[in-house]
């Protein structure tokens, strides 16, 4: 089954510990996605990827930081600099970068303490 | 800039109830996208629809249906006979041409379908 994978469903971190969220997907995507989701609210873009070995900032960029080495792949880093890291991450993948809809995956939900 | 308002924070309706959910959006582009997306108690987004600006035709999906007008930027979804299983928050969201598909979200509609 294609799909997108996140793992872990749940991440418990102290504070000031960098974190690594995962994100793979089996859809032959070129455009990825980070997401980030705070109670009662929408969604909000972190960092974007339309292509291997590139990736632009969103509009919540700071703190987080990506790589996209793989097409398949698309992990993100929740950096101590991130002031309010606790949240509901969720990752997309699209066909392109032309307005196509995306697909998401199951999400991970970071606690920071 | 672009803005998506999703001023019904919380719906709860009987089931076989009909519900629609309202959007309304900001656009200064003239070819833009706009989607909806299904958030159950999982977590998972579930992408519902796509439309984009130069089709103003209503769609409908079996209990589903889908009303946009320009003329009040707005982009409605509706669902007729609502069942405990439609119980989750819905997405709108807008989608510039040529931003890489950056989706902005509204700040979603909770719906509650009870027996």
């Amino acid at each position: 089954d294609g799909g997108i994978t996140q793992s872990p469903k749940y991440l418990f971190r102290k504070e000031g510990q960098n974190v690594t969220l995962s994100c793979e997907q089996n859809l032959n995507h070129d455009a990825m996605y980070w997401y980030r989701q705070d109670p009662g609210q929408g969604l909000r873009l972190i960092y974007y990827s339309q292509i291997v070995n590139d990736f632009q900032k969103g509009d919540i960029a700071e703190g987080y930081s990506v790589s996209r080495e793989k097409k398949e792949s698309f992990p993100l880093t929740v950096t101590s600099a991130q002031k309010n890291p606790t949240a509901f991450y969720l990752c997309a993948s699209s066909v392109g970068a032309t307005s196509y809809e995306q697909y998401f995956g199951p999400g991970t939900r970071l606690t920071v303490t | 800039a672009q803005k998506v308002t999703q001023a019904q924070t919380e719906i709860s309706v009987v089931e076989k109830e009909d519900v629609t959910l309202d959007c309304v959006y900001e656009t200064r582009d003239t070819t833009y996208y706009l989607f909806w997306y299904k958030q159950p108690p999982s977590g998972e987004l579930v992408f519902l629809i796509r439309r984009n600006s130069f089709d103003e035709q209503n769609e409908i999906s079996g209990r589903y249906s889908w009303n946009f007008q320009k003329s009040t930027s707005s982009f409605n979804f509706t669902i007729t006979a609502s069942q405990v299983v439609d119980s989750a928050v819905y997405f709108c969201a807008l989608s510039e041409a040529g931003t890489a598909s950056k989706l902005t979200f509204g700040t979603g509609t909770r719906l509650q379908v009870t027996l």
